[in-house]
């Protein structure tokens, strides 16, 4: 079946530093999306990605699809303890179902 | 604008029990999912129905799940009998044209179920 890899599963961040995560598909991806977690929260959509090479940014959030379209990586710079959650990576393969990766789960040490 | 909206917020019920959650979509979308979501996991897809249509229902374990949209409006997920392996949280997800929005999912806050 289709798989979404996601990397690193834990991260710990100093308040500060940056952090990203590695998203990676078995499978060459139609689309991308990036969802957030909180906890004991609902996934909440962040962006979606549809093009080669795309590159977008939120603030201080960096969404990048790679040429081949089977990765993507979000960054994000000078973490806040308001990032706190899991991020999830979410590809469509056929156009038809998104697969939700494994997540990332983000701590930030104040 | 109200978001998706689940009910109950939690359940907790027997093994072999029956149970039924509810959720009420972002007015106008037509797309409508129902995910699991396990403990440390990411959600995965039961089933999607465009509009009262239900387009693809392969994961979904028919033998004990089932699910409608009337008026392909409001939905129901139930299951009957329960096992101690569907404690999980089923989140309820709509769209405004499918999988290729560029607006993404919205999710509800999704029903956590135990079942002991």
């Amino acid at each position: 079946g289709q798989q979404v890899m996601q990397i690193p599963q834990y991260q710990h961040v100093q308040e500060g530093e940056d952090f990203t995560t590695y998203c990676n598909s078995s499978t060459t991806l139609s689309n991308i999306q990036w969802y957030k977690q909180r906890p004991g929260g609902h996934p909440v959509f962040l962006i979606q990605l549809v093009k080669s090479g795309e590159v977008k940014k939120q603030k201080r959030l960096t969404f990048q699809f790679g040429e081949a379209k089977k990765n993507s990586s979000l960054h994000i710079t000078a973490t806040q303890t308001t990032d706190v959650g899991t991020y999830f990576c979410a590809g469509n393969p056929s156009g038809n179902q998104f697969y939700f990766g494994t997540g990332t789960s983000l701590t930030v040490i104040p | 604008e109200a978001g998706v909206v689940q009910s109950p917020r939690y359940k907790i019920i027997e093994k072999k029990q029956p149970v039924a959650f509810w959720c009420n979509p972002i007015s106008g979308h037509n797309t409508l999912y129902w995910y699991r979501q396990n403990l440390g996991q990411g959600p995965e897809l039961l089933i999607r129905y465009e509009n009262e249509e239900a387009v693809d229902d392969s994961q979904l374990p028919k033998d004990r799940f089932s699910a409608e949209r009337l008026k392909g409006v409001d939905s129901t997920l139930k299951i009957q009998p329960a096992e101690l392996g569907d404690s999980a949280v089923y989140l309820c997800a709509s769209s405004l044209v499918g999988p290729r929005d560029s607006y993404g999912y919205t999710f509800g806050s999704g029903t956590r179920l135990t079942v002991v």
